[in-house]
């Protein structure tokens, strides 16, 4: 597509529901980023796909949150068993090339989830 | 471990001035630096990349510099109008496409 997509763009949901966010890269991009944004915070990264594959997890903040990617293109993330906190924007970002120099990333416009 | 820092934090100018936003960061090995702006509720929408063998980027009223060795980045911005206003970030990809984040500048131009 033209940019990144993501979907849906608000979901509220009650806590301990399971909530998956999806996000579809720029055609072509090989790598594939999930970044949390809470109210009035930075931007956290959670994790990087090269491909398929999730070289870098280091950002998943519990084993609650995972992500995986179907080939180049769609990617999911789950959060199971919602807690208040995980209340945030969580962005997509993808980039043509992997790897250290990422070149230029394009964000998606986020899906804000309010856990209540 | 990669720190990036932005200042101001916040300005506010009137419409029509050219501004100087800054970025800094702590280790030089960097690939590039990357500017974005980020409207409010929105997400990021990318500005400039610099690649780490570059000086300066242009994009209209937009020119980004990067000084790698000692650092620094300046997004300069010329002839300010009220639809520049946003929080402008600066980032560096540390390793294998993590991007660490600047707090931000939020600028706002009145007219």
């Amino acid at each position: 597509g033209a940019g990144v997509s993501q979907s849906p763009s608000n979901k509220v949901t009650e806590k301990g529901k399971d909530v998956e966010l999806r996000c579809d890269p720029i055609s072509g991009h090989t790598a594939l980023y999930w970044y949390r944004q809470r109210l009035g915070q930075g931007l956290e990264f959670l994790i990087y796909f090269q491909g398929n594959s999730a070289p870098d997890k280091s950002g998943l903040p519990s084993d609650r949150f995972s992500a995986e990617r179907t080939g180049e293109s769609v990617s999911t993330l789950t959060i199971q068993r919602t807690q208040q906190e995980d209340s945030a924007v969580y962005l997509c970002a993808s980039s043509l090339v992997a790897g250290g120099n990422t070149g230029e990333l394009f964000f998606g416009e986020g899906s804000r989830l309010t856990v209540l | 471990k990669q720190e990036v820092t932005q200042i101001p934090a916040a300005l506010s100018v009137p419409e029509g001035e050219n501004l100087v936003l800054n970025c800094s960061f702590t280790d030089s090995a960097i690939y590039n630096l990357q500017w974005f702006r980020q409207d409010p509720g929105k997400g990021l929408t990318s500005l400039l990349l610099i690649q780490s063998s570059q000086r300066e980027q242009t994009s209209g009223r937009l020119n980004a510099s990067l000084d790698k060795s000692s650092g620094r980045s300046t997004l300069y911005i010329a002839a300010s109008q009220p639809g520049d206003s946003a929080t402008y970030l600066c980032a560096v990809p540390t390793s294998y496409g993590k991007l660490t984040f600047g707090q931000g500048t939020i600028l706002t131009v009145h007219p």
